[in-house]
This record gives structure tokens, sequence and C-alpha cells, in this order.
């Protein structure tokens, strides 16, 4: 149980387009959903926090306008990035937990988009 | 502030026992997990720890003492595909998960 998929796996586009990354929970509903960003041989970093039905919680220094969140439902949520460019590229990562379950439970994670703008 | 500390790097022998340490400092504890994150993929969660002892999964285990902000997760029969990196993560008294920055595992033959 508890599986995630994120598609696409992998983007490659040129600078100024926009890209979306869709975030899925098959067998639960995730009232909340997350979405990380990784660069080359760094930590995961939190970008922001995807709630159902309302507005998503950006940690701070993510531009809200860049990356868009909508979480229209309890099994989806997709991240918008804006206009992408080079600096941009990097390994996009959702996760969302089986909170039905309990507010303890892990974070399961999609397979990751690995994004490359040229 | 709230603060997850784990090596950066580690190294151990094919067939060997390995063990990775992290100390924590969170607003409230409502439990600290381990993950494992090979190279180029997204990680994939091997263990939850809420009370203080071991809990063991086959070759992995992992170990909480909440009165010192430490957890430890072992790992026994290294393996090459062990080679990963293992991130140590806590959740808060708002159920938001803090992260460690990781510890990359080198396993050699």
């Amino acid at each position: 149980g508890a599986v995630v998929s994120q598609h696409p796996s992998w983007v490659i586009c040129k600078s100024g387009t926009s890209v979306k990354i869709e975030c899925r929970s098959l067998d639960f509903q995730a009232t909340t959903m997350f979405w990380y960003r990784q660069f080359p041989k760094q930590s995961l970093m939190l970008m922001a926090t995807s709630n159902e039905g309302s507005k998503a919680t950006y940690e701070q220094g993510v531009e809200k306008d860049k990356f868009l969140i909508n979480h229209a439902s309890l099994t989806l949520s997709t991240l918008t990035v804006t206009s992408a460019h080079p600096e941009d590229s990097s390994f996009y990562i959702c996760s969302a937990s089986d909170r039905g379950r309990g507010e303890s439970q892990p974070q399961h994670f999609g397979d990751g988009t690995r994004l490359s703008i040229l | 502030g709230q603060n997850i500390d784990q090596p950066t790097e580690m190294t151990a022998t094919e067939g060997a026992i390995v063990q990775i340490n992290c100390t924590y400092q969170t607003s409230g504890f409502n439990g600290l997990f381990w993950y494992q994150q090979h190279a180029g993929e997204a990680p994939t969660f091997l263990s939850y720890n809420v009370l203080d002892g071991l809990e063991e999964k086959g070759r992995f285990s992992s170990f909480l003492s909440r009165s010192k902000g430490y957890s430890y997760l072992l790992l026994k029969e290294l393996q090459m595909k062990d080679s990963a990196s293992y991130l140590c993560a806590c959740m808060d008294s708002n159920y938001q998960l803090i992260w460690g920055a990781g510890t990359k595992l080198i396993i050699k033959p």
C-alpha cells in the first residue's frame, strides 16, 4: 500500500517553457502532499506543502508565482514550473502520507522528475 | 532551532556491519524516520521509531533514545546494493518532517 506515482520521469525543454509535473496517490487519499527539489549531491529541500482544496504553503525563498501548485483532488497534486530557465534544472520529487491512518505515517515518494532546461 | 545531524559519508566492507548515527533537536517529537536513497532515485522508507528501543527489520535495524535525542540505523551483512545515502528525518510537534542532510554509505568489496 501507499503507492505514489509521479510523471513525467524526465523532461528536457527549452528555456521559457512551462512544465507540469503530476503526483498521484494510487491506493490512498492524500489531503497533504509535499514537493521537494534536490540538486546533484545535495540534500532534499522542501519547496512547498500542497493542501487539498486550499492554497499551498511555500517554504521561505520559494517563489509561489514561479512554482504553481494545485491540489484539486484527494489523489492528485500538480507542480507547474512556469517560464523555466536553466537554473530550474533539478530533480523534483513529490511525496504523500496516508494520514487517514494517523498523523505519524511515513511519507512515500514518487519516483521523481528530472527536469533539464536547455 | 531545529537540527538533525548525521555524518556526511561512511565507508564499509561488503559482508560487514555499519552503524549510521543521527542526533536531533526538534520542537516536540512525533517519531524518527530512516530513508534510503540511491543515486538518481527518490527516497524509499526504511523504518519508523517513536518509542525507545530497537526495531529490527531483516538486515536493517533502527534504534531510538528519546532522552538522548539519538538514533542509529544498523545495517548487517552489507551488500554492494546497500551503497546509497541514508536520510534521517524527525517529525516535530506539528507533524512536520525535519530532514537531515543524509549519510552517503560507500560499500567496498
